[in-house]
């Protein structure tokens, strides 16, 4: 069964510098989104993306963030300056329509700043 | 706002028996519901999901769930647990306030398995 892959799996990172995320959703989905679970937290949304722009943002979603597709398989989250607070798992999902089809999540990058 | 409330924060079951994990949610219009589930270090594994017709949806790993708008609540159930259902169990509710979804999630149920 086809699934979302994201790397890396952890991913350790000094405060104030840049982190990119990776993701490569499920090749048929539309609609690609970021999530975070802060360790011993529900998980949140951060983005939506579809048709190359956002389509929703959370407050999370400071400019700090920005999340790119740069070809036809990946998506990417950036923090430009991390923070120790962005210590968390992130999770990429993507789904093949919005709304009546679920979204299928990967298995996380846990993400953790010193 | 959306909402999902999972009152559980840990259950224990002893292997064999039923198990139903409780989730409400609050949502203006008709929801679309799910379960995921997630074991350590792994991702979140969508066991069912509802967007509409049959109250009574089933999953995977023997896993079903009832939607009760009177109530609403989306329950989980499995009538008999094995050792490796031990995870963690997360209620979401599908919002589209945008007219693109995004998942609210419960804090989620640990589920303990006991032999």
């Amino acid at each position: 069964e086809p699934e979302v892959t994201q790397t890396p799996s952890h991913q350790v990172t000094q405060m104030g510098q840049e982190v990119i995320l990776r993701c490569v959703p499920i090749s048929n989905h539309l609609y690609f989104y970021w999530y975070r679970q802060i360790l011993g937290q529900k998980v949140e949304f951060l983005v939506s993306f579809y048709n190359n722009e956002i389509s929703e943002k959370s407050e999370i979603f400071d400019d700090q963030f920005s999340v790119e597709r740069p070809d036809g398989s990946n998506f990417t989250l950036k923090i430009r300056s991390t923070k120790l607070e962005d210590s968390a798992m992130y999770f990429c999902a993507s789904s093949t329509e919005t709304g009546n089809q679920p979204q299928h999540f990967g298995d996380g990058t846990r993400l953790s700043i010193l | 706002a959306q909402s999902v409330t999972q009152p559980d924060i840990h259950i224990t079951v002893s292997e064999g028996a039923s198990l139903e994990l409780r989730c409400n949610y609050s949502y203006g219009a008709t929801p679309y519901l799910f379960w995921y589930v997630q074991s350590p270090g792994q991702g979140l594994q969508l066991l069912l999901k509802y967007f509409s017709g049959d109250t009574l949806v089933q999953g995977i790993k023997g896993f079903e769930a009832e939607f009760k708008r009177s109530q609403s609540s989306f329950n989980l159930r499995k009538p008999s647990v094995h050792w490796s259902d031990a995870a963690e169990y997360f209620c979401a509710v599908g919002a589209m306030n945008t007219g693109f979804q995004k998942l609210v999630f419960g804090t989620g149920t640990r589920l303990l398995v006991s032999p």
